[in-house]
């Protein structure tokens, strides 16, 4: 049972142009929403989260986005950069416990 | 500060084997997950520890066991492997659910 979707498996953008990422989740009980970044060979990096009290956050050049009335979150990177090419998972948690559970990854390739 | 740290890398076992991998959180992190990820399933939850304790399991078969030392280091150990548990296994830690994971480099497991 994917609580956590990425219905995406790949997407590609032209270098300098935003890259959307998207998420979806099942789950109304997810209050804590994270974005993880993963190259090749290396274990995934944190990225970018939110609170289930926000719907934006920002940091730099990536914003994550929450609807949570479509339980629905998505990633936008602007400009993209090649360096950014790399598997994007999502990942949820509830407030009452310990676990993540993250989405099936989305591999963004940013063609320079 | 040094980051999680997994051992070994790589490994390759015939089936019917077991094998123990190792964990070593970031210094003050008490809780320590693992996570088994294979192509087009993301990353699946195994079980998360802290102080020694398991505090939650995920779907697996008991094939698949682990354990957390006094000192946060945490084992994962699988026995009688099948040639579906080839995949890569990451362990991560977290001093709290609002602070994400940090994630070890993985250990590449290939049964064979």
């Amino acid at each position: 049972d994917q609580q956590v979707k990425q219905n995406s498996p790949s997407l590609s953008v032209q270098e300098g142009r935003i890259s959307i990422l998207n998420c979806d989740y099942t789950n109304s009980m997810f209050d804590y929403f994270l974005w993880y970044k993963k190259y090749p060979a290396e274990g995934p990096t944190f990225l970018i989260s939110i609170s289930s009290i926000k719907d934006k956050n920002e940091d730099g050049r990536f914003t994550v986005f929450l609807n949570k009335s479509a339980k629905h979150l998505s990633l936008h990177i602007v400009p993209s950069q090649p360096g950014d090419s790399a598997v994007y998972f999502c990942a949820a948690t509830p407030n009452t416990g310990n676990q993540f559970y993250f989405g099936t990854g989305t591999s963004l390739t940013v063609i320079p | 500060k040094a980051g999680v740290t997994q051992t070994p890398r790589y490994l390759i076992k015939t089936r019917g084997q077991q094998v123990t991998l190792s964990c070593s959180p970031i210094s003050g992190h008490r809780s320590v997950s693992w996570y088994q990820q294979t192509p087009g399933q993301g990353l699946q939850f195994l079980f998360e520890y802290f102080s020694e304790t398991q505090r939650n399991k995920g779907n697996f078969p008991g094939r698949f066991s682990g354990r957390q030392f006094s000192n946060s280091r945490s084992e994962m150990n699988v026995s009688t492997l099948e040639l579906g548990d080839s995949a890569l296994y990451l362990c991560a830690s977290t001093r709290g659910q609002n602070y994400g994971y940090t994630f070890g480099s993985g250990t590449r497991l290939t049964v064979v």
